[in-house]
């Protein structure tokens, strides 16, 4: 059950595109559609941004969107905003019927 | 609206136990599956534990397996995780966290209880 790998942060001026990767193997990331994305501001609880590798759940902004090649998922977020700023964590249900997350990404904004 | 509310953290001895509950409400409970997911200060999130919504399956972590057992009840709403010897590596906020059937996603997490465990 070893954890995803994610960068660790990753940075971006205001109306640029960045985006996340989320690195794990066929057992979980590459064989299943479940991946998910989860931002959190410091002091709160997780908020589910991309579900199902791709979608979105209601009141999300559109600027987010999900993606997965392989092994690899990625988040992007387009339009970056300063409310953007927070910490962002993959997660996969993997072959053992357990989930897994990744380490998390620091978002900044610049 | 959904709710999830934790209890029964705290500050706990090495060695010891300690049963986290999770009243959940504005939702048909035993629809869903539920997950604990824990995250230690300043550290990312760590899934801890599974329970399907008839309790018909329970899966761990390996870093909880054999000291941590989940649990529910589904009469009162409430969802359970009975933690026993107990290291300072499981000191972190413990997160109630709601599944979506067949989803493999999270959609609901409770604000989180923290358990501290210290001499």
């Amino acid at each position: 059950q070893s954890a995803l790998t994610q960068p660790a942060s990753v940075s971006g001026s205001p109306g640029q595109s960045i985006t996340i990767s989320c690195t794990g193997t066929s057992s979980d990331v590459g064989g299943y559609k479940y991946v998910s994305w989860y931002q959190q501001h410091p002091g709160k609880a997780p908020k589910l941004m991309i579900y199902e590798v791709r979608n979105r759940p209601s009141g999300v902004s559109y600027r987010f969107s999900g993606s997965k090649s392989g092994n690899t998922a990625s988040l992007t977020i387009s339009g970056l905003q300063a409310e953007d700023e927070a910490d962002y964590y993959c997660s996969s249900y993997t072959s053992s019927s357990t989930w897994v997350f990744g380490g998390g990404t620091k978002v900044t904004v610049l | 609206q959904v709710q999830l509310v934790e209890s029964g953290g705290g500050v706990i001895q090495p060695g010891r136990s300690l049963r986290l509950s999770c009243a959940a409400s504005g939702f048909v409970f035993s629809n869903y599956g539920m997950h604990w997911v824990r995250q230690a200060p300043g550290k990312g999130l760590e899934w801890v534990a599974v329970i399907w919504y008839d309790e018909s399956n329970k899966y761990y972590a390996d870093s909880v397996k054999g000291r941590f057992t989940i649990s529910r009840d589904n009469s009162r709403d409430t969802l359970y995780l009975q933690m026993s010897s107990l290291t300072a590596e499981d000191t972190a906020v413990y997160y109630c966290v709601r599944e979506i059937p067949s989803g493999g996603y999270f959609d609901y997490w409770g604000q989180g209880t923290l358990v501290t465990v210290s001499s």
